[in-house]
This record gives structure tokens, sequence and C-alpha cells, in this order.
């Protein structure tokens, strides 16, 4: 069973840093690419960024470019987010996300229960 | 960059009802678009992948349909556990992107 267990949200304030963890388990980790989907409060789905199987090819949002970094650690079957610059439009439910393969023309198959950042003074 | 407009926004429908919700891009997309569904506090579920595959383990009344830039799910016989929020997503072009959702509720 696949299971992704996402960590390091919590309050920061503005301008501040969180890097979030997400460790997977159930699947061979190294073998597709994995996403970032944050939902604000009350709102809709937002993609955050993905990032290949063996990390060479990393994707952003407009919205988070220059500011959010995603990586991979296939020895730790273990996904990251550093998240730099923080805004108060980024408070969301961070979800780490498993992709079908690639996540170009595939889909998202395996969702964790996400984790909360808050960004407020 | 792509844009999905899903409607409508909510629909309020009985138990047996059909339901049909539309998913259009901005630009053409081939086939690849998936549906998913989120209930109340939890994470969403994929349900259709590649506009018209059911997922493994979804019900057959949901069914999906088109390609290029229109799009649809239908919910063939609206059952109790069908009350959620159902998203489509474009896989086509990065960066991905979502439609804002569409809200079922029980009329």
């Amino acid at each position: 069973e696949v299971q992704l267990l996402e960590s390091g949200g919590g309050l920061v304030q503005p301008g501040g840093s969180l890097r979030l963890s997400c460790a997977a388990s159930g699947f061979t980790f190294s073998s597709y690419a994995m996403t970032w989907v944050r939902q604000a409060p009350g709102k809709g789905l937002e993609w955050v960024s993905a990032i290949s199987d063996n990390a060479d090819t990393r994707r952003y949002a407009d919205s988070v470019k220059g500011r959010f970094t995603i990586s991979r650690d296939n020895s730790k079957n273990t996904l990251y987010l550093q998240m730099n610059s923080l805004r108060a439009e980024d408070t969301a439910l961070y979800y780490c996300v498993k992709c079908g393969g690639m996540c170009q023309y595939k889909w998202l198959d395996s969702w964790g229960q996400g984790t909360l950042v808050t960004v407020s003074s | 960059d792509i844009q999905l407009t899903q409607s409508p926004s909510f629909l309020s429908a009985s138990v047996g009802d059909r339901v049909t919700i539309t998913c259009r891009a901005s630009q053409g997309i081939t086939n690849s678009l998936a549906w998913y569904q989120q209930k109340p506090g939890k994470a969403p579920k994929v349900v259709i992948s590649g506009a018209s595959t059911l997922q493994s383990g979804v019900p057959s009344r949901f069914s999906g349909s088109g390609s290029g830039t229109e799009f649809t799910l239908t919910i063939s016989s609206l059952q109790p556990e069908d009350f959620a929020t159902y998203y489509c997503q474009q896989l086509n072009t990065y960066p991905l992107s979502f439609g804002g959702g569409t809200k079922v509720e029980i009329k």
C-alpha cells in the first residue's frame, strides 16, 4: 500500500522559511515522479511543483518560482520542498503526491494527508 | 499557461440523478485530463485519468469523455457517497493546472 507522510508544516512569519518533507513507502520511490499540490483554506487545488524520478527535471508554478525548491533523496525515499520568502498567500495545506509514472501525460495517483503551512505575523 | 474552466461550480442534486460536470481548457490538451473527487477533510482521489479511463476501484457509474478542449465527467446515478467536490486537472503542459472545482450537494 502506498503511504505518503508529510511533515514540517507550521506557523512562520512572512519572509521566513520552512522545509517540508514527505516520507514515501509501499512503492519503488526512485521509479516515480513526485509533485506537491496545495490547497488554501476553503479554496481549490493548486499545483506547486514536480520532480522527475531521478531529479533531473524540476518544474514550478509561476507563483512559487524562485522561492521554492523541490528535491528528493531516493536513498531515503523522501521528497522535500524548501520554501523561502514565504508570503501570506502561501498559507495552505500542502499535499505530497505520487505521479502515475511521469507527472506529465499521466495522473496523480496517491496523495498524502497534507501538512499545514500558515504564514502570519 | 492553460486555464481550466469547470461548470457548474455548484450543483444540487438528488440520489439517483444523472449528473454532468464540464471542464473546458483554454487550449488543446489532447486527452491529458484527470478528474479527482475530494470529500471534506480528506485528500483528493483520482476517479478518471486520460479523460476517460476509470481508475481501479471506482464504481462504473462514473464516466469521462472528451478530447482537445472540452471534457465531461458524468455520474449516471448519484449515490450518497458521491456527494463531494470534483476537480479536473490538465497534465498535458507545465505548469499543470486544476479547474476551480464543482461542489455536488444533496438537494
